[in-house]
């Protein structure tokens, strides 16, 4: 019964590789975002959905392309994985107007780059 | 512009009170959030307020909001050692759109 699901959740590459994480949730919201914390634990928004179309697009490198095949997934793609990659990113997602605007967090997916 | 700032560390005593601040920038903000993230794990939302209430209790976590300085507290009672962890600040400037999140403050507590 989670709420909002994350794979894998570690995922280690050599540098110039491709590579995805999906992101699921069960909670019926309409927007959903990916968010990066890098290794000083500062968290920045990457990328925002509503309803499968993009809201925000933070100054994120083009090869990071997110991608909603529905509302209830958010999938990020990587192409040709740079060190400065290394993160842990996280999905979550929320229901605008409901709960306080209440956003629900993944549990996270640790990328490693070589 | 859109900036949170909180302090990066704070040490305590299990047993003490732990306060954590926070200032933000954007005073349009309509909520204002309290996340923990334990080592490892991913994050848990502690606590809000209204951008229109300047406290809120909740057993022992007291939240005060002051909207002139444009600063947020969260006070922590009778720390206990499950309670160190990361704690960021956040606020949202309207529905839909995404958390803007302090640099987090490393609660460490000690027996």
């Amino acid at each position: 019964d989670t709420a909002v699901s994350q794979t894998p959740k570690y995922l280690v590459t050599q540098m110039g590789n491709d590579k995805s994480i999906k992101c699921e949730q069960n909670l019926g919201h309409d927007t959903m975002y990916w968010y990066k914390q890098d290794s000083k634990k500062f968290l920045k928004i990457m990328f925002s959905y509503n309803n499968k179309e993009l809201i925000i697009n933070e100054t994120v490198p083009n090869r990071f392309s997110p991608k909603s095949p529905d509302k209830a997934h958010l999938n990020l793609h990587i192409n040709s994985l740079e060190l400065g990659d290394s993160a842990v990113y996280f999905c979550a997602s929320s229901e605008p107007g409901v709960s306080y605007n209440e956003q629900f967090f993944g549990p996270g997916t640790r990328l490693t780059v070589l | 512009g859109e900036d949170v700032e909180q302090s990066l560390f704070l040490s305590v005593r299990e047993g003490d009170s732990s306060v954590i601040n926070c200032t933000y920038t954007d005073s349009s903000s309509t909520y204002l959030y309290w996340y923990k993230q334990e080592p490892g794990a991913g994050l848990q939302l502690l606590t809000y307020i209204f951008s229109n209430m300047d406290m809120k209790q909740d057993q022992r976590l007291t939240v005060l909001l002051n909207k002139k300085d444009k600063h947020l507290s969260l006070r922590i009672a009778d720390t206990q050692t499950g309670d160190s962890a990361i704690y960021f600040c956040a606020e949202n400037l309207q529905a839909g759109t995404a958390l803007i999140f302090g640099k987090g403050t490393t609660l460490s507590v000690s027996s």
